[in-house]
């Protein structure tokens, strides 16, 4: 059984840092693109980053370029967001998807809150 | 960058047949797939390649395309498929999904 599991979601100060991770089981990780999508408190959808399946490959959506990282460690099944200088507009849950073309599987989401 | 456009909302009565559109360039060049949203909830997929509905979906989703335009159309609605629909598709590793409708079925 495919699963996706986030963590690392929190309460975060506006300029402040958080790691996000999505373990990875069932399915062989290191085959597939990985992606995050978020979706801010009674907002839509909003694609945020993806990575290829050996990082070749890395895009961000132009309202986190610069400030988000995405990477993946292929031997930990796992998938990693950093998020540097947060911002408020950046509340939302954070979830995990499997394949940039499908987003066939999804984790359950982790809520990032920007506040002061 | 491509953009994808709904209507933010549809409504019909139980049993009626419910539309719901999706415009962009990329639906002419690429696939795209309809989740379903309920509250709380992590989307599901509902159509995928523009026309698929995946196996446990009930068959009175089905989806359509017409040049840019794709329509995920649920014949016969149900107050179960109240929810909040999303088209997404993907172009040179960079996603893009519709703003949303939310379906409301009474």
């Amino acid at each position: 059984e495919v699963q996706l599991v986030e963590s690392g979601g929190g309460l975060v100060k506006p300029g402040g840092s958080l790691r996000l991770s999505c373990a990875a089981s069932g399915f062989t990780f290191s085959s597939y693109s990985m992606n995050w999508v978020r979706q801010a408190p009674g907002a839509g959808l909003e694609w945020v980053s993806s990575i290829s399946s050996v990082s070749t490959y890395i895009n961000y959506a132009d309202s986190v370029k610069g400030r988000f990282t995405i990477s993946r460690d292929n031997a930990k099944n796992s998938l990693y967001l950093q998020l540097n200088s947060l911002r408020a507009d950046d509340t939302a849950v954070y979830y995990c998807a499997r394949d940039i073309s499908d987003l066939d599987y999804w984790g359950q989401g982790t809520l990032v809150t920007v506040s002061s | 960058s491509y953009e994808l456009t709904q209507p933010s909302s549809v409504s019909v009565s139980p049993g009626q047949t419910a539309r719901i559109t999706c415009s962009g360039d990329i639906v002419a060049k690429k696939y795209v797939r309809w989740f379903q949203q309920k509250p709380g909830q992590a989307p599901v997929v509902v159509i995928y390649k523009d026309s698929e509905r995946p196996s446990g979906i009930p068959e009175r989703f089905s989806g359509s395309i017409s040049g840019t335009t794709v329509t995920l159309t649920i014949s016969g609605a149900q107050v179960e498929d109240e929810s909040d629909y999303y088209c997404y598709s993907a172009a040179d590793n960079r996603g893009v999904f519709g703003g949303g409708t939310k379906l409301t079925v009474l």
